[in-house]
């Protein structure tokens, strides 16, 4: 059974035009994560929600709004798509243990191309 | 200068190879130290992680961590085709929110190809 699972896999969409990518974690976890990996590998943070609040937003356009139905949920919308939005968007979820670590489990990644 | 700083590579090896990959930090309140393997077209998956100095090994792999120079290292022993992917190094510093969660920084990742 796939632990974290994201639809779609694969998102080709023209300019201005708005897209949503779903996430789902059957973990039991109460913390997930949207990441952006860009054309050079490189994985940034966006957005972390705990039991479906917001609680890291790393200075990411408001043309990104995340939504969480649920713990075991987190969708990432997106208005006005920007060429510079093409790259990978990767969920993950974690179990906070109260500690600074907590060991982060990544979904397969939707590919984003913005033509 | 970024936070944390990889070689993107590639990094070429024969099999058989022993494989040193590194990362070099800047921010001193990093406290847990990962090494994270990415597959093409898949998402990363945590290999080992390790706390403030010191080595950790778990079977061909070796975490080697030294706060004072702010590096650390990942060793693959007897390095099989099936390690070729991308290593990416992932920090963490306590996020002062609710109790503290873990904010990862990861490195850009190091493409290592392991030739039979």
């Amino acid at each position: 059974d796939t632990a974290v699972s994201q639809t779609p896999k694969y998102l080709v969409t023209q300019m201005g035009n708005d897209k949503s990518i779903k996430c789902e974690q059957n973990l039991g976890h109460d913390t997930m994560y949207w990441y952006k990996q860009d054309s050079k590998k490189f994985l940034k943070i966006m957005f972390s929600y705990n039991n479906k609040e917001l609680i890291i937003n790393e200075t990411v356009p408001n043309r990104f709004s995340p939504k969480s139905p649920d713990k075991a949920h987190l969708n990432l919308h997106i208005n006005s798509l920007e060429l510079g939005d093409s790259a990978v968007y990767f969920c993950a979820s974690s179990q906070e243990r109260g500690s600074s670590y907590n060991e982060q489990f990544f979904g397969p990644g939707t590919r984003l191309t913005v033509l | 200068q970024k936070e944390v700083e990889q070689d993107p590579g590639p990094l070429s090896v024969p099999e058989g190879a022993i494989v040193s990959l590194n990362c070099t930090y800047s921010n001193s309140a990093f406290q847990y130290f990962m090494w994270y393997r990415q597959y093409s077209r898949k998402g990363p998956e945590l290999l080992m992680y390790t706390y403030s100095s010191g080595n950790k090994e778990d079977g061909r792999f070796t975490a080697q961590v030294d706060k004072s120079s702010k590096y650390i290292s990942l060793f693959i022993r007897d390095s099989q085709p099936s390690d070729s992917a991308t290593y990416l190094c992932a920090m963490s510093v306590e996020t002062l929110v609710r109790g503290g969660y873990s904010t990862l920084t990861f490195g850009k990742g190091t493409m290592l190809l392991v030739s039979p």
